[in-house]
This record gives C-alpha cells, sequence and structure tokens, in this order.
C-alpha cells in the first residue's frame, strides 16, 4: 500500500463546475497536508497546506482534512480550461525534517 | 522573484557517462530536496539536506548517485555511471523547515535522457 494514494484520473469536468479531487494517507503520523499544481512538461506548484481537521479556503480552491479518516480533499469551484493539470497530494510526516511523500498525482481536465 | 534554479535544464547522454545536475536553492531557505519524476514512479524523494548537512539519501541507489550541497548556494546530484533507467525529470526543491507547515518550492528539474 503506497502512503499516499490518489485516483490517477484522469477526472473531467465541465467548465464553472466544481472539480473534486480526493487523497488519502495511510502514515498517521502524517502532520500536515500539500496540494501541488503541475501542468504538463512543468514543475509542481503550490497550491495550498492544511493541518488542521477541516476546511481552509484559497479563492477558488478548498482543502478539506479529516485526521479520523485520514483523508485529504481539494475542491475547486467554477473550474476553469486552465485548471487542467495533475494535482499532486504530499504528506509531510512528524519530525522527519520537512520530508513530504507524494501521491501518484491526479489528471484534471476543464472541458470547455 | 525567488525561484530555485536547476542546470542543465535538458540533458542527452550516453550509458556510462557521468551526469551533474545542479541546483540553486531559494536564498534563505535551509532545506533542499532532490527529486525524480518518472511515469511509472511518480515523483520519488531522493535526497534532501538541511542547513547543508544531509539527513536521508535512502531513496537514492547509492552504488552510483552522490548529493552534495558544498554551500548554501549549490546542491549537486551526480549520476556515475549513468544507465537508460536513469532517464527522468529531476527536480531540486528548496524551503524552510522549522517543524511546522513547511513549503517547498521547485526548480524547473533537469530532463535528463541516457541513452
Amino acid at each position: 500500500q503506497k502512503e499516499v494514494e490518489q485516483n490517477s484520473g484522469p477526472l473531467s469536468v465541465p467548465e464553472g463546475a466544481i472539480a473534486s479531487l480526493n487523497c488519502t494517507y495511510s502514515d498517521r503520523g502524517s502532520q500536515s497536508f500539500f496540494w501541488y499544481r503541475q501542468y504538463s512538461g512543468k514543475s509542481p506548484e503550490l497550491i495550498m497546506f492544511i493541518y488542521s481537521n477541516g476546511d481552509k479556503e484559497d479563492g477558488r480552491f478548498t482543502a478539506q482534512l479529516n485526521k479520523a479518516s485520514q483523508y485529504v480533499s481539494l475542491l475547486i469551484r467554477d473550474s476553469q480550461p486552465s485548471d487542467s493539470a495533475t494535482y499532486l497530494c504530499a504528506a509531510m510526516i512528524y519530525n522527519q525534517g520537512g520530508k513530504l511523500i507524494f501521491g501518484q498525482g491526479t489528471e484534471l481536465s476543464v472541458k470547455p | 522573484d525567488a525561484r530555485v534554479t536547476q542546470t542543465p535544464r535538458h540533458k542527452v547522454t550516453e550509458m556510462g557517462q557521468e551526469v551533474t545536475m545542479r541546483c540553486q536553492p531559494i536564498l534563505g531557505h535551509n532545506t533542499v530536496f532532490w527529486y525524480r519524476q518518472t511515469m511509472m514512479q511518480g515523483l520519488e524523494l531522493l535526497a534532501y539536506f538541511r542547513n547543508r548537512a544531509p539527513l536521508d539519501d535512502s531513496g537514492m541507489p547509492k552504488d552510483r548517485f552522490s548529493a552534495e550541497m558544498p554551500d548554501a548556494t549549490l546542491a549537486t546530484l551526480k549520476i556515475q555511471p549513468s544507465e537508460p533507467r536513469d532517464s527522468a525529470v529531476y527536480f531540486c526543491a528548496s524551503g524552510w523547515t522549522s517543524g511546522g507547515t513547511d513549503t517547498q518550492y521547485f526548480g524547473p528539474g533537469t530532463r535528463l535522457t541516457v541513452l
């Protein structure tokens, strides 16, 4: 079992819809969680992070964390074609010097 | 606009040759990470440093890979000898590690092709 798991997709949503990206993790020592966006041929760029249970909103993005269920999600409201990319979920394990464990990524396609 | 820089951006080499990749972390960051990304394996952590000291290189094939940080502005990843299975994109990332919500910022990557 991978430490961080994501559905590889592709996830296809129409423009203007809500895209929901999900991630589960196995290590209960995971402390913080990060969402990165990676366009094809580019490097991962940080979207947001979350470390407390509940929701965290930043513009059109909302991260959700449920530590009891070991589940993290990213919601993208009013999806745009420019949101089409691979979204990487990463978990930071407590006391390991900032080490991140990445999932395989979910490919999102937003259709005009 | 502070960024992580990596050189070279592309490298094509023949099997058996030495490859050196360089990374300049963001000024002031105390942690540097080396990742490798392939379609099959995704993003894998190879090694990382804090305050220039190696913390973990368990993700690296020890017999052929080596990572160093000779000073605070330069991290290197060497492969000797290179093999076709080393073909991948190698990313360097830097961050400030405080034990809390540490964030990492990625460089543009080095796309390595070993023939």
